[in-house]
């Protein structure tokens, strides 16, 4: 596609609720990011993928998160058993071997 | 800890001024500093600096960076409301993926 796109643009659960968000990168990007956003803040580094390959998962917050990409294109954060303090945006980016990371428009989670 | 620092927090001129936005870091095994814009949406790239002292512009926005002082600036001249948007920068690392992002500075451009 022309852009990073993520799904759904809102989720709204409730506390103790399974969540999966959904990244598409721009096709042929081989490196994956995820990251956490809280309001006023800049983006906090969860995971990286290079194609299929969890290269890097030190900033995910706890064993409640997960995140795969099986054939090394779309993306999946899923976080278990949800908590108020997940609530915040998510945002998904790829990038090319040494070219900046492009940013979809990320998925703002609430957690009731 | 490896951090980045930006500054001010907030800003708030009127159209037609010029600004300069502040980013510091102290980061180990540093490669490039990215600039980025976020309006409502997704950050998007504004600029990568790898060498100090080489300005990069692009329209009404310039950038530059000082690898001895370890801090960069970004300038906007003219300012038009629609410059209005929070400004990251993020220090990239040597392992070429990592960044470590600055809170941002938001921008508020008045008519």
């Amino acid at each position: 596609g022309a852009g990073v796109s993520q799904s759904p643009r809102y989720k709204v659960a409730k506390r103790g609720q399974d969540v999966a968000l959904r990244c598409d990168p721009i096709s042929g990007h081989v490196s994956l990011f995820w990251y956490q956003q809280a309001l006023g803040q800049g983006p906090e580094f969860l995971t990286y993928f290079q194609n299929e390959a969890q290269l890097d998962k030190s900033g995910l917050p706890s064993d409640r998160f997960f995140a795969e990409r099986p054939e090394g294109s779309v993306s999946t954060l899923k976080i278990q058993r949800t908590q108020q303090e997940d609530s915040a945006v998510y945002l998904c980016a790829s990038s090319l071997g040494n070219q900046p990371q492009h940013f979809g428009d990320g998925t703002r989670l609430s957690i009731l | 800890e490896d951090k980045v620092v930006q500054s001010p927090l907030s800003l708030v001129v009127h159209e037609g001024d010029t600004v300069t936005l502040n980013c510091s870091y102290e980061v180990t095994n540093f490669r490039s500093l990215l600039w980025y814009k976020q309006e409502k949406k997704a950050p998007t790239f504004l600029f990568m600096l790898t060498s100090s002292g080489i300005e990069k512009k692009s329209g009404r926005l310039s950038s530059i960076l000082d690898k001895k002082e370890l801090f960069s600036i970004l300038n906007i001249t003219a300012t038009q409301t629609g410059d209005s948007a929070i400004y990251l920068c993020a220090g990239l690392l040597d392992s070429n993926y990592q960044l470590i992002w600055g809170a941002g500075t938001k921008l508020i451009i008045k008519p």
